[in-house]
């Protein structure tokens, strides 16, 4: 089965500590792997995809094939980073499974 | 330019009554998709499209139907709305190909009540 899990629906942090949204993710194959960003009152926007290994906002995740894993992780955590993050694997066939979205806090 | 739009942005329906959502992309995408967004469910895909004319079922498709005639256009349909179809509906698209690796780009989102 192909499925992504994100074991935290909320998570609350204080400005400047570390951040760390986990993702776990069920695929039989290589796995395509990305992480999408929702502030308040805008649509989704890609933050980072495994497979370009760039980091974008401060913000990394690295594919860790033993784990199943993609977790995002951040230093340090800023107030413009409280959003809904969502991680999300492409599947067979193009399609594309989410997970049920971490919504950060980041609290000054 | 204005990537992916959908109309309208609200909806409230009468449980039976039908509708069609709209999806618009003017940036050449191949693929299309049609997902919902439900609390504590994340965004879970209902129907999408390779290209003009086709259309797959994805992991929620029961109740909704989609077509694809022109490339730009993406509907989705519901022949009789129930309760259960209240909703954020959100439309992506993304290209061919994986130059872009496969980033997908959202629409603004419809919300739908059904009474």
């Amino acid at each position: 089965a192909q499925r992504v899990t994100q074991p935290e629906k909320l998570l609350s942090v204080f400005k400047g500590a570390p951040v760390e949204l986990k993702c776990n993710y069920s695929y039989s194959g290589s796995p395509e792997l990305f992480w999408y960003v929702q502030y308040s009152r805008q649509r989704l926007q890609l933050l980072l995809r495994h497979i370009s290994r760039e980091s974008i906002k401060g913000f990394t995740a690295d594919l860790n094939k033993g784990e199943t894993s993609f977790h995002l992780k951040k230093p340090f955590a800023q107030e413009e980073d409280s959003a809904m993050y969502y991680c999300a694997l492409r599947g067979t066939g193009n399609q594309f499974y989410f997970g049920t979205g971490t919504s950060l806090t980041v609290i000054p | 330019n204005a990537g992916v739009t959908q109309t309208p942005k609200f909806r409230v329906l009468k449980t039976g009554q039908s509708m069609t959502l709209l999806c618009a992309q003017d940036m050449n995408h191949e693929y299309m998709y049609w997902y919902r967004q439900d609390p504590g469910m994340g965004l879970r895909l209902i129907h999408y499209s390779v290209g003009e004319g086709t259309t797959a079922k994805g992991e929620v498709p029961d109740g909704y139907n989609v077509s694809r005639l022109k490339k730009q256009n993406f509907l989705l349909g519901l022949e009789s709305a129930a309760p259960s179809q209240t909703s954020v509906y959100f439309c992506a698209s993304h290209r061919r190909g994986t130059s872009e690796g496969n980033e997908q780009f959202f629409g603004p989102g419809t919300r739908l009540t059904v009474l």
